[in-house]
């Protein structure tokens, strides 16, 4: 059973627009969440990771709060740029260490558009 | 500067082949992972490997098997490839004993079994 669902499942916006992201996740327990943008081809890289029970964070454009009694969390991404197409994966960690499991959302596919 | 390196990054087998994918780090990470992505799933975890010789099978081992000799390189190696074991893998790893550090992925090895 999938542990981890993002929506929506593709999107596209206009170059300038704003967009949010959406992570519901029921993974037990939830140490932290994060979210990575992976470029056609190529790996995973960090965005941000959200650890506490209701946390907040910003990394310029990209900015996401995570609330773990809803087990929710969102991605916003601020003005996009054409950069911004890409697969942005959800990624909730059942541990804070290496030893844990990582549970991996399929990815919302973001398209931006001139 | 800190990178996984996957090679090959691209591959094309026949049924019934052997694969070796070599994946290297050159961080001193002790722990490294080997995921698969297909189209509309998460990654899947394949292998953890917590050091040299100490390899724990993931969530889809079968019909996989790893080798760590040197804490730099983790090998998957695929005996007598099936048309199912086309996707793209992706190596990771991790550093020790940093709370909720990021894991560093490869750019992955996009493999088709014909």
């Amino acid at each position: 059973k999938t542990q981890v669902e993002q929506s929506p499942q593709s999107l596209v916006v206009r170059q300038g627009e704003n967009c949010v992201l959406q992570c519901n996740y029921s993974v037990t327990p939830d140490n932290h969440l994060r979210w990575f943008k992976q470029d056609t081809g190529k790996g995973l890289v960090s965005l941000t990771v959200l650890v506490d029970q209701k946390d907040k964070t910003s990394n310029g454009r990209y900015s996401a709060t995570l609330d773990k009694d809803a087990k929710h969390s969102t991605l916003h991404i601020t003005a996009t740029l054409l950069d911004d197409t890409a697969t942005y994966i959800c990624v909730v960690g059942d541990r804070g260490s290496a030893l844990g499991r990582l549970h991996f959302g399929a990815g919302t596919q973001l398209i931006v558009i001139p | 500067d800190m990178k996984v390196t996957q090679m090959p990054r691209y591959l094309i087998k026949r049924m019934g082949e052997n694969v070796l994918l070599e994946c290297g780090q050159d961080m001193s990470h002790e722990t490294m992972y080997w995921y698969r992505q297909d189209p509309g799933l998460g990654l899947q975890l394949i292998y953890i490997s917590y050091d040299v010789d100490s390899n724990s099978e993931g969530d889809i081992p079968k019909g996989y098997r790893v080798s760590r000799k040197k804490r730099e390189h983790f090998s998957l190696i695929l005996d007598s490839a099936k048309t199912n074991q086309t996707s793209v893998y992706f190596c990771a790893s991790s550093p020790p004993g940093q709370k909720n550090q990021a894991p560093l992925f490869g750019e992955g090895t996009r493999l088709s079994v014909l």
